[in-house]
C-alpha cells in the first residue's frame, strides 16, 4: 500500500479564517513533506518532517504553520493568508529514516485551495 | 537555479503519435524518478531509476537513465488521450537532496 490520504479535497476560505489541511500515512514512512503547486508548475517544497520534528523550512511565511503530531499524521494550519496562496496543496511521504531528502516520494491527491 | 530542466516544456500530439520527453541536468543524480500528474491530482510515481544506462519499460513507457546519471528520457509509444497529464521528473543527487524537473505537460488528441 503507497497511499497518501489528504483531507478536505477542496477548500475555500477568506482571508480572515483559520483552516487546517490534514495528511495521514500507514506506510511506516519517517519523513513527511508538505509542497505547494500551482497550475502546470512543479510542486515546491515548504516543509519537511523527519521523525516527527521540522528539519526543513524553506522560507515559508508564518501564517503556514506546520505540524506533526505522530509519524502518520501531518497537519498544516491556515491563518489569514492571501488570494495569491491559492494553490494546489500537496503532502508526501518517504521512508528516509535520516531526515535528508534522499528518497522516493509518494504524493497525496492534494487539497485545492481557493483564498478569496 | 533548477537543477533538473525538462523538454519540451508543452506537448500537443494525435492518438496514436509516438513522443520523447527529455529531463536534463548538468549535475549527477544518485536516482531519477518519473511522475504522472493529473488536473487536480497529486503526482503518481511511474518509475524509479538509480543505475546509468538502466532502461526500463512499463507498457507503452520506457524510461532511460543516461550512462553518466545526468539525464533521463521517456518515451511514450502511441499516445493514447488517457497519457494526458503533466510529466516531472525528480531526482536525488549526490548530496541527497532531491529536485523536481521544471515539467512537462501533455495533451493527446483523439
Amino acid at each position: 500500500d503507497t497511499e497518501v490520504t489528504q483531507t478536505p479535497k477542496h477548500l475555500v476560505m477568506g482571508m480572515t479564517n483559520k483552516k487546517s489541511l490534514k495528511c495521514e500515512q500507514h506506510m511506516g514512512h519517517r519523513a513527511m513533506y508538505w509542497y505547494k503547486q500551482k497550475a502546470k508548475k512543479p510542486p515546491e517544497l515548504m516543509f519537511v518532517y523527519s521523525y516527527e520534528k521540522l528539519s526543513i523550512n524553506e522560507s515559508v511565511p508564518s501564517r503556514f504553520s506546520p505540524e506533526c503530531p505522530n509519524s502518520s499524521l501531518l497537519n498544516l494550519h491556515l491563518h489569514a493568508l492571501q488570494p495569491e496562496d491559492s494553490a494546489l496543496y500537496l503532502c508526501a511521504s518517504s521512508l528516509t529514516p535520516s531526515g535528508v531528502i534522499g528518497d522516493t516520494q509518494y504524493f497525496g491527491p492534494g487539497t485545492r485551495l481557493t483564498v478569496l | 537555479t533548477q537543477l533538473l530542466e525538462q523538454s519540451p516544456q508543452f506537448l500537443s500530439i494525435q492518438e496514436g503519435e509516438n513522443l520523447t520527453v527529455y529531463c536534463n541536468s548538468s549535475s549527477v543524480f544518485s536516482s531519477l524518478q518519473w511522475y504522472r500528474q493529473e488536473p487536480g491530482e497529486g503526482p503518481v510515481l511511474l518509475v524509479t531509476v538509480v543505475t546509468g544506462g538502466e532502461v526500463k519499460k512499463l507498457k507503452r513507457l520506457t524510461f532511460q537513465f543516461g550512462d553518466a546519471r545526468k539525464d533521463s528520457s521517456l518515451h511514450i509509444t502511441a499516445a493514447q488521450p488517457g497519457d494526458t497529464g503533466l510529466y516531472l521528473c525528480a531526482g536525488v543527487d549526490t548530496g541527497n537532496q532531491f529536485y523536481f524537473g521544471t515539467g512537462t505537460s501533455l495533451t493527446v488528441i483523439p
